[in-house]
Order: C-alpha cells, then sequence, then structure tokens
C-alpha cells in the first residue's frame, strides 16, 4: 500500500507561470516532509521541508504548503523557469517512529515549456 | 568539502553472482539508506542503518544485504543477482530524522 502517493505523473507548465506539484499521505505518524528534485543521471537533492506544526514553509521562488487534515501537501515554484524541468518527489519520515526512513513517492516529472 | 559516493556508477553482472555496491559519506552522519529506482515505482526503501553495527530491512529488502561497520561506509550486497534487480540504485545519508537526506550519483545495475 502506497503510503506516499503523487497522483500526477508529469506536468507540463509554460515559464513564467506557477507551477503546483501536489502529494498526498496516509501514514498519520508522518510528521516531516520534504521534497527533493531529480535530473536525468544524477541523485535527488534537496529542496524544501516542512514540520507538521507548521502549515507553510518559503524559500525563494518555492513554497511547500501541508494540510495535515487533508493529509495533503503541494509545492508550489514561482515563476517557473527552464531550469525547473526535473522529476520532483515528495518524501516524508516519521520523527517518532511508525515508518522506515524517508517514504517516497513515485515523482511528478516537471516539464517547463518556453 | 563533505559528500556522499557511490561505486561503481555503472555494472553489468550475469545472474547468479554476488555483487556489492559501495557507499562511503564524509559527513559522518549516523543515518544511511539504500534506495532503488524503477519506471512507476519511484525510490524504495532497501536496507537503512541508523549508525555503527545496526541495519534495518526497508520495503524491498529481499535479496539484498548491508552491513555497517564504520560510520562512513554501508555496502550494499546482492547475494545471487536476479534480473529482477536490474535497477538505479540511490545511497543516502542523514544527520537526523529531521534533515534532509543527501544522495550519492547513483549506480545503474543491470543483471544479464
Amino acid at each position: 500500500d502506497q503510503q506516499v502517493k503523487q497522483n500526477s505523473p508529469s506536468l507540463s507548465v509554460q515559464e513564467g507561470r506557477i507551477s503546483i506539484l501536489n502529494c498526498d499521505y496516509t501514514n498519520s505518524m508522518f510528521d516531516y516532509f520534504l521534497w527533493y528534485k531529480k535530473y536525468p543521471a544524477e541523485g535527488p537533492t534537496f529542496l524544501i521541508s516542512i514540520s507538521s506544526i507548521k502549515d507553510k514553509n518559503e524559500d525563494g521562488r518555492f513554497t511547500v504548503f501541508l494540510n495535515k487534515s487533508a493529509k495533503h501537501l503541494s509545492l508550489h515554484i514561482v515563476p517557473s523557469q527552464p531550469g525547473d524541468s526535473a522529476v520532483y518527489f515528495c518524501a516524508a519520515s516519521a520523527t517518532g517512529g511508525g515508518a522506515d526512513g524517508l517514504t517516497f513517492g513515485k515523482g511528478t516529472h516537471l516539464i517547463i515549456q518556453p | 568539502d563533505a559528500e556522499i559516493t557511490q561505486s561503481p556508477r555503472h555494472k553489468i553482472t550475469e545472474t547468479g553472482r554476488q555483487v556489492t555496491l559501495a557507499c562511503h559519506q564524509t559527513w559522518n552522519h549516523n543515518n544511511m539508506f539504500w534506495y532503488r529506482q524503477d519506471l512507476g515505482h519511484g525510490l524504495r526503501l532497501i536496507h537503512y542503518s541508523y549508525g555503527v553495527q545496526d541495519t534495518n530491512k526497508g520495503e524491498v529488502s529481499d535479496g539484498y544485504s548491508v552491513s555497517r561497520s564504520n560510520t562512513e561506509d554501508l555496502p550494499l550486497t546482492l547475494e545471487s543477482a536476479a534480473s529482477s534487480q536490474t535497477s538505479v540504485y540511490f545511497c543516502a545519508s542523514s544527520e537526523s530524522w529531521v534533515s534532509e537526506a543527501f544522495f550519492g550519483q547513483g549506480t545503474r545495475l543491470t543483471v544479464v
């Protein structure tokens, strides 16, 4: 049973517009959430994180929103740039136990069109 | 600069052979992980370790083993390689459960 779900395998957005990537989770023990970005032939790199005690975290063009009641988080990229084209993975961990390591979603391939 | 390195970057092996993938980190992180990435499955956890002499099974641990004899290294061994283990393998390390994990560049393993 998939505990972290990214239901959109791909997303195409025009350069300069907002990109919104979504992630849902089922394990109520998850209390720390991260987004990773991955280019082909490279390892994933950390982008931004959020603790369950917050509902928003911002870092430059990247903002992550957490809705605990809906078990949903989203990553907003504003404005989208060509270098943002990559696969984005949502990940979650249970710092108090209840899950192993970091659990990842299947990823969303973001394509920024000129 | 601290880093995490995997070797080899590419490996082709035959079915039934034992294969070991190396992972070395210089951050002095206690937590280390091995994931595999397959199309349609994202990143799935194979094994992980919280520290020296500690190892734990992840979601897809069958056919794999790890050992942690020091802080820096977590080698992943495929006891008897199978075609289903053809994949890209990523090693990662983190300082704690509330910090990001740093990933290696990956090892592309092909079992023929």
